[in-house]
């Protein structure tokens, strides 16, 4: 089984900030790197897929990038809206999930 | 716009078999090339994969819930449905269902999910 870690688990951040997300396969993934944003009390919304392209109707704030086995997600300025949690998935494995909180 | 919408019961006895539904709406379940999932949260964890299924029948199960897990379809409901046989607390979770796109064999990744609905193992 691939196995995925993301980190940090939790990010403290501001209004406007960048931050950046990694996730780490145990093994080679290709470019088939998914990234989801979970509200609390919502289903995951599904932002990035094939590791960089952006879902029909997600904002240009969020852009992934990486190969092999080192993956990132990127929010350019942090909007309110964006505080929540965050998970990188290939295929039946998800990674822990990312916390963004106000700092 | 497709959506997707669990029911069932929230609240399972231990040993007994956890039944839930997913009504598919906005689409058939049978058109397009789309996997049929579940896939759960426990709370304070991470997401955890339970299975699919692709419109034509073929299933395919997390190899650590396989000898437990039932997929199946209904399609003149265009519903989908899991079965979780003897369940117990560690099967206590918020259960979505969610569609996914398969660009190749065994790559999959999730468009659209389901609002999630919890379920509680408890006597």
């Amino acid at each position: 089984d691939i196995q995925m870690t993301q980190s940090p688990s939790t990010l403290s951040a501001s209004v406007g900030d960048r931050v950046t997300i990694t996730c780490r396969a145990s093994q080679h993934i290709g470019g088939w790197l998914a990234w989801y944003q979970q509200r609390p009390g919502k289903a995951p919304k599904l932002l990035i897929y094939k590791t960089s392209s952006l879902e029909n109707g997600v904002s240009t704030r969020f852009s992934g990038s990486g190969s092999g086995t080192e993956f990132t997600l990127t929010i350019s300025s942090l909007q309110p809206d964006d505080f929540a949690t965050y998970f990188c998935q290939q295929s039946g494995s998800f990674g822990q999930g990312t916390r963004v909180e106000i700092k | 716009q497709v959506q997707l919408q669990e029911s069932g019961p929230g609240l399972v006895k231990p040993s007994q078999t956890l039944s839930l539904s997913c009504n598919v709406s906005g689409g058939s379940i049978t058109s397009g090339d789309y996997y049929w999932n579940w896939i759960r949260h426990h709370r304070g964890k991470g997401l955890e994969w339970i299975g699919n299924i692709y419109h034509s029948g073929p299933t395919d199960y997390n190899p650590s819930l396989k000898s437990r897990v039932t997929i199946s379809l209904d399609m003149s409901k265009n519903q989908f449905s899991l079965k979780l046989t003897s369940v117990t607390a560690a099967d206590t979770a918020v259960y979505y269902c969610a569609r996914a796109i398969a660009p190749l064999r065994g790559i999959f990744y999730f468009d659209y999910w389901g609002q999630g609905t919890p379920v509680t193992v408890s006597s």
